[in-house]
């Protein structure tokens, strides 16, 4: 069974453009969460998907949007990047409705770095 | 509000020897879920273990076991007999029942020299 895949696994742009990233969850999963991990601030939660519908949000600006498709995939975008934007994106998978006490399986991330 | 603290921000330690990572954990809710990653340099988290708040039973899993206690919110992770191969970053996460975030510890970034 195929893991998450993200895409791209780097990526470089300059400050004022946007980006739009790639995850595809594992077959099956209907949850995808997206968290960004920086040196300064460490692993941040930014959004869950479930059956195409935000279900959670973190503390981000509106910047940050994601979607999720009916084959559960899903893109986060963000606009008019900033230098902190800079980060590894990690995308998420898990199969189930209830996210609480389900374990999260990660793909590899998308470095992301603005100039 | 809820907190994870990992103090140990990098530990060395030489293949063979046991290590054990610490984390404390703070949250108002009386039910809620412990979690530990490991991240290696390919960035990809992996999960090693989640614990409910009713499950004190503390777990081994081959080299690793987990000690889980409420009374002082610690949910340590001890690695024995360490081998180069689990040289990672380490992060203990919770997750309480009134909210769908997962928060993270800062990481503990483990060091094993052959």
């Amino acid at each position: 069974k195929a893991g998450v895949t993200q895409t791209p696994r780097y990526l470089i742009k300059t400050r004022g453009q946007q980006v739009t990233l790639s995850c595809s969850p594992i077959s099956g999963h209907r949850s995808v969460s997206w968290y960004q991990q920086t040196p300064g601030q460490g692993l941040q939660f930014l959004f869950e998907y479930f059956s195409e519908t935000q279900r959670n949000k973190g503390n981000f600006p509106g910047r940050f949007s994601g979607r999720q498709f009916s084959n559960s995939r899903s893109e986060m975008n963000v606009s008019t990047l900033e230098l902190g934007d800079s980060a590894l994106y990690l995308c998420a998978s898990s199969p189930n409705r209830d996210l609480k006490n389900e374990k999260l399986f990660f793909g590899s991330g998308t470095q992301l770095s603005v100039l | 509000a809820q907190k994870v603290t990992q103090a140990q921000t990098e530990i060395s330690v030489v293949e063979k020897e046991d290590v054990t990572l610490d984390c404390v954990y703070e949250t108002r809710d009386t039910t809620y879920y412990l979690f530990w990653y490991k991240q290696p340099p390919s960035g990809e988290l992996v999960f090693l273990i989640r614990r409910n708040s009713f499950d004190e039973q503390n777990e081994i899993s081959g080299r690793y076991s987990w000690n889980f206690q409420k009374s002082t919110s610690s949910f340590n992770f001890t690695i024995t007999a360490s081998q180069v191969v689990d040289s990672a970053v380490y992060f203990c996460a919770l997750r309480g029942y009134s909210n769908y975030q997962l928060i993270w510890g800062a990481g503990t970034k483990l060091i094993i020299k052959p």
